[in-house]
């Protein structure tokens, strides 16, 4: 259980141009899902809190604006890079916690997407 | 500020012998929760094991257990009879807020060499 899924896993786009990431929980639902970016042989750095049904947190330096957040339902959250440059080219991924159950405080982990802006 | 601070930026181990990764952390928080992830090379990022900081029983999770040190604010994680397949960068985390404005904060990591 508690599987966390991403698409793409994978993606190339133009510099200037928009690429929307999505992230699912597959097997619960989440009324908080979390959107980090990780540079090569980093930490996690977290960029913005998606929460259900309102406005996303973005952590301190962090342009809302060319991270646009959306979590549509209990099951779906997406991050949307807009006019993306070079310098966005990282890898991104997202977390859940279950809304329900035991676990309610342990965040579980997409596989990630890799994005590259030529 | 609240941290988790990992000090060994790469360990290695010979194969089925036993390791231990540090990490400390700082908090006022009196509520909060501590994991260890494991990220291998596919940089999908596995829980590995989870301490409830209100529980003094350390946890275990098969071949991995944890040193919890609420008061020093140490939170080890023990590898025993290492693996191949246990090589990978390991982050210790923290689940922490208030107002229930709860993140992970991660450390920076420490990526464990298993030698054959």
């Amino acid at each position: 259980g508690a599987v966390v899924s991403q698409h793409p896993s994978r993606v190339i786009c133009k510099s200037g141009t928009s690429v929307k990431i999505e992230c699912r929980s597959l097997d619960f639902q989440a009324t908080t899902m979390f959107w980090y970016r990780q540079f090569p042989k980093q930490s996690l750095m977290l960029m913005a809190t998606s929460n259900e049904g309102s406005k996303a947190t973005y952590e301190q330096g962090v342009e809302k604006d060319k991270f646009l957040i959306n979590h549509a339902s209990l099951t779906l959250s997406t991050l949307t890079v807009t006019s993306a440059h070079p310098e966005d080219s990282s890898f991104y991924i997202c977390s859940a916690s279950p809304l329900e159950g035991p676990a309610t405080d342990t965040q579980y982990f997409g596989p990630g997407t890799r994005l590259t802006v030529l | 500020a609240q941290t988790v601070t990992q000090s060994q930026p790469e360990m290695s181990v010979q194969e089925a012998e036993t390791v231990t990764l540090s990490c400390t952390y700082d908090t006022s928080e009196s509520d909060y929760y501590l994991f260890w992830y494991k990220q291998p090379p596919s940089r999908q990022m596995i829980l590995v094991i989870r301490q409830e900081a209100y529980k003094q029983q350390n946890a275990t999770e098969n071949r991995f257990s944890v040193n919890f040190q609420k008061a020093a604010k140490s939170f080890s994680l023990k590898i025993s009879d290492s693996q191949l397949g246990d090589a990978a960068m390991y982050f210790c985390a923290a689940w922490w807020g208030g107002s229930s404005n709860y993140k992970l904060t991660f450390g920076k990591g420490t990526l464990l060499t298993v030698n054959p």
